[in-house]
């Protein structure tokens, strides 16, 4: 029962570089997103997706792409690394693909720490 | 907009005593939900309790209860008999657009509690 699994846990960038942040979920939900965590300013919606082919912007998708070719899997780019994108990054699932509910909530990985000097 | 606030960053509290961690939230929706999770040292997001707003009666869920007083829109969280492991970030989150298009969970920036022995 691994619910929803993100790797790697922990990773250092250089600034232009890039990388890929891996989500998998085995609950078969429909509904995935990306939320990035920053000291003081709570979490906040990066990119999400409601099934398999469908994806949207959220609050702050600068920098990030996505894509969701399964339902298990929904990875996130970061095309040309920055320092504002030094965060922790957590993805979270939902069986609801309207979103998520009283009784759909959020599941929640357990977060990548990212920092690009 | 919408929005989430939750004036407290820290709080403290000894073990075995009761504590109120605050949050109070912007919408013009009439239907939505409402959360508390739990990020303990560990990162995990943890669901602690939630909330419909169509529900007058308060949530609880054994230690945890929460005050809901939507015409205030205040949405507090009540613990009590603090103990040690509940020592954690606690965010308060909110959900409109239930049941129309998708939905995204908006979160406050979050209450450190410190649990003291």
């Amino acid at each position: 029962n691994a619910g929803v699994t993100q790797t790697p846990k922990f990773q250092v960038l250089k600034t232009g570089q890039s990388m890929t942040l891996q989500c998998a979920q085995d609950m078969n939900h429909e509904y995935m997103s990306w939320y990035r965590q920053d000291p003081g300013m709570g979490l906040r919606l990066i990119h999400y997706s409601v099934g398999a082919g469908i994806t949207d912007q959220g609050e702050v998708p600068n920098g990030y792409n996505v894509s969701r070719s399964t339902t298990e899997d929904f990875p996130l780019r970061l095309l040309s690394a920055a320092p504002s994108q030094t965060s922790v990054y957590f993805c979270a699932s939902s069986y609801d693909g309207r979103g998520f509910s009283y009784n759909s909530p959020l599941h929640f990985g357990n977060g990548t720490r990212l920092t690009v000097t | 907009a919408q929005t989430v606030t939750q004036s407290q960053p820290e709080m403290s509290v000894q073990e075995a005593e009761t504590v109120t961690l605050s949050c109070t939230y912007d919408t013009s929706e009439n239907n939505y939900y409402l959360f508390w999770y739990k990020q303990p040292p560990s990162r995990q997001m943890i669901l602690v309790i939630r909330q419909e707003a169509y529900k007058q009666q308060n949530a609880t869920e054994n230690r945890f209860s929460v005050n809901f007083q939507k015409a205030a829109k205040s949405f507090s969280l009540k613990i009590s008999d603090s103990q040690l492991g509940d020592t954690a970030m606690y965010f308060c989150a909110f959900i409109t657009n239930y049941g129309g298009s998708q939905g995204n969970l908006i979160f406050g920036k979050g209450t450190k509690l410190s649990v003291k022995p």
